[in-house]
């Protein structure tokens, strides 16, 4: 995305390890840090979101935490399955617009997870 | 309730020719959104809309046309279409309002452009 920086772009793990993947973003200002996640041939969806006055967010086996001090914000799937495998994106707020309510994606990160 | 839907899902082409893509959705959101998905570019935001009549520039709007004359509905038009114009393409609603932020996606066009 604009300001926004994914990592890793690939991601292999087993059936039932931890998957974390990592989002480091520029803009002070930003409020509101979303995870969606794309199966193959589907479309995004929304899988997670956290906003700037929260540290942590849960939900069953996926959780996002924020670090508003080092910039960067990470979704965490512990006892990863294969129904996990997917394209997973932290998209931001454009702000190359007046009203600066678009979503840029970027390119995703790719988890694979392997039974 | 359909939610939001995108026409035609598949559709094949040949340069030069005109293509248009619908996208309509049933919830009244404020905002519509076009995406384009290529392999090693991710999704690119091609064209974005905060209202009727009210169309704006996203990262790639090049070879694209909008218009957005009613709430529900935002075609995306290909002027003259070209080989590098063939992806997977998204439509995309969100409502306005502050803390909604959500984005729903249709379920995609695949645009083979030959």
């Amino acid at each position: 995305g604009e300001n926004v920086e994914q990592h890793p772009s690939t991601l292999s793990v087993q059936e039932g390890d931890s998957a974390v993947i990592k989002c480091t973003y520029s803009d002070s200002a930003s409020n509101y840090f979303p995870w969606y996640k794309q199966e193959l041939g589907k479309r995004p969806q929304l899988i997670i979101d956290i906003r700037s006055n929260v540290g942590e967010k849960k939900d069953q086996r996926i959780a996002v935490t924020l670090n508003k001090t080092a910039k960067h914000f990470s979704l965490h799937i512990t006892e990863t399955q294969p129904e996990d495998s997917a394209v997973y994106f932290c998209p931001e707020r454009s702000h190359r617009n007046q009203a600066g309510t678009a979503l840029i994606f970027g390119k995703g990160t790719t988890l694979s997870v392997s039974s | 309730d359909a939610g939001i839907t995108q026409s035609p899902r598949y559709k094949i082409t040949e340069t030069g020719r005109q293509v248009t893509l619908m996208c309509h959705q049933t919830w009244s959101h404020s905002y519509m959104f076009w995406y384009r998905q290529d392999l090693g570019h991710g999704l690119r935001l091609i064209y974005y809309s905060a209202a009727a009549d009210i169309t704006d520039k996203g990262e790639v709007p090049d070879g694209y046309v909008v218009s957005r004359s009613k709430t529900e509905n935002f075609p995306l038009t290909l002027e003259s279409a070209t080989r590098s114009q063939t992806s997977v393409y998204f439509c995309a609603s969100r409502p306005s309002g502050p803390g909604i932020n959500e984005q729903f996606f249709g379920p995609g066009t695949r645009l083979t452009v030959l």
